[in-house]
């Protein structure tokens, strides 16, 4: 059984331009999460994707988007960067069973900084 | 909106101390709540989790937490921690709406266990 993977594992962009990143489910897993982690906090969310479609979305701006291919794996694109979008990416999976509760395992995150 | 609180943003111990780590998240409903934790440079990794049931559940490596519903808690707890325990520890809640899990993080704990 294989983790979560997240491509790549830091990137570098200036402020204006776009970026994609990437992850790739735990084996079996239908839901994937996306998170973002400032320094010296906590992760936030800001999506989350299940069956291909966005199922939830947190208090991010519309140039925060998302995909999940039938697969299962994922992409967090973000448009017209800011200084501010400088942080540590997560992606978590999970298994979303009708009436349980799933718990969701996190990648290594993506670390983006933006000049 | 539901919010997590973890009180100690930084600990020191010294080995075979013990340690209890606050986590209180506000939210009136239904909950599930986890600990997750993040070696340093490794990825978040769940240490445990309370979904129903027993209010004291235990997780990997000797950690345990207690649910208690009327104060809004879920203390994070270990009788002997060891210098392999220095890490951070992010409590989490998923307010449990039958729409998936997203959940919300508070700011984590840095743990340092000196020998």
């Amino acid at each position: 059984e294989t983790g979560v993977t997240q491509s790549p594992t830091h990137l570098i962009k200036t402020r204006g331009q776009q970026v994609t990143l990437r992850c790739s489910s735990q084996s079996g897993h239908n839901t994937v999460s996306w998170y973002q982690q400032a320094l010296g906090q906590g992760p936030q969310f800001i999506f989350q994707y299940y069956r291909e479609e966005e199922n939830g979305r947190g208090n991010f701006p519309p140039r925060f988007s998302g995909l999940q291919f039938p697969n299962y794996s994922s992409e967090l694109n973000v448009n017209a960067l800011e200084l501010d979008d400088s942080a540590l990416y997560l992606c978590a999976s999970s298994l979303r069973a009708s009436g349980a509760a799933d718990t969701q395992y996190f990648g290594p995150g993506t670390r983006l900084t933006v000049l | 909106a539901q919010s997590v609180s973890q009180h100690n943003h930084h600990v020191i111990l010294s080995e075979a101390a013990s340690l209890e780590l606050g986590c209180n998240y506000s939210y009136g409903g239904t909950v599930n709540l986890f600990w997750y934790v993040q070696y340093p440079g490794q990825h978040l990794q769940l240490l445990l989790k309370y979904f129903s049931g027993d209010p004291l559940v235990k997780g990997i490596k000797g950690f345990e937490a207690e649910f208690i519903k009327s104060k809004f808690s879920f203390n994070l707890r270990k009788p002997s921690v060891q210098w392999s325990d220095t890490a951070e520890y992010f409590c989490a809640v998923n307010a449990r709406t039958g729409g998936g899990n997203k959940l919300t993080f508070g700011t984590g704990t840095q743990l340092k266990v000196e020998l």
